[in-house]
């Protein structure tokens, strides 16, 4: 069983609107959480990175938080634009890597 | 600034055939650096990591194997290429443990 599950597998948005992505994980305990973002054949692109003591990190319309109690992470894109239209990955790392599957996100005008 | 190469882009290769890709950072020195492959709708499984000239660790048993024979170059190898070794190869670096990982662009393996 993967250590990091994300949901939605894939969802579809329309510009301008706003959308979560979630993340549970069971590895504990761990030293920081990160979102990556992976457009279609490219390599994965660093969003934020929270320590274990952060709650919440934003990087321009991404706004990552983090519950350590109940192990949960999400991923808020506000104002959503057709650039966003990618695989959103959320690692989380106890000095090994462990990946989640990732959210496809369609931005549609 | 610090960047990160990797090729061949793309790569078709029958089977049973060696394969040899590369990667490249500039910018930087002594980084830890990385392959994984990225299966479609799956994710990121790591290959190897190495934190210096000649030291990898492999992370799952495969007919791959790793060399960095420099410090800013990794390769990743294989001697006899199989059906199961198609996917996405990444490449990322990162100055030390618990740093954001960078990745590279990737290359498209493809095995027929």
């Amino acid at each position: 069983k993967n250590q990091v599950e994300q949901s939605p597998q894939s969802l579809i948005i329309l510009e301008g609107k706003n959308c979560t992505l979630q993340c549970n994980y069971t590895v504990s305990p761990f030293s920081n959480l990160r979102w990556y973002k992976q457009d279609t054949g490219r390599g994965p692109v660093s969003l934020t990175i929270m320590t274990f003591s952060e709650n919440t990190k934003s990087n321009g319309r991404y706004t990552a938080t983090l519950d350590a109690d109940t192990k949960q992470s999400s991923l808020h894109i506000t104002a959503s634009q057709l650039s966003d239209s990618a695989s959103y990955i959320c690692v989380v790392n106890d000095y090994k890597l462990s990946f989640g599957a990732g959210t496809t996100v369609t931005v549609r005008a | 600034s610090q960047t990160i190469h990797q090729w061949p882009a793309t790569l078709v290769q029958p089977v049973g055939s060696p394969l040899s890709l590369e990667c490249t950072v500039e910018g930087t020195s002594n980084p830890n650096l990385y392959w994984y492959r990225q299966a479609a709708g799956r994710g990121l499984q790591l290959l190897f990591y190495s934190v210096g000239i000649g030291q990898i660790s492999s992370e799952v048993p495969q007919n791959l194997s790793a060399s960095r024979p420099q410090d800013r170059q990794f390769i990743l190898s294989s001697k006899k290429l199989l059906l199961s070794d198609s996917g996405f190869y990444l490449c990322a670096w990162e100055t030390g443990e618990g740093e954001t990982q960078y990745f590279g662009p990737g290359t498209r393996l493809l095995v027929l």
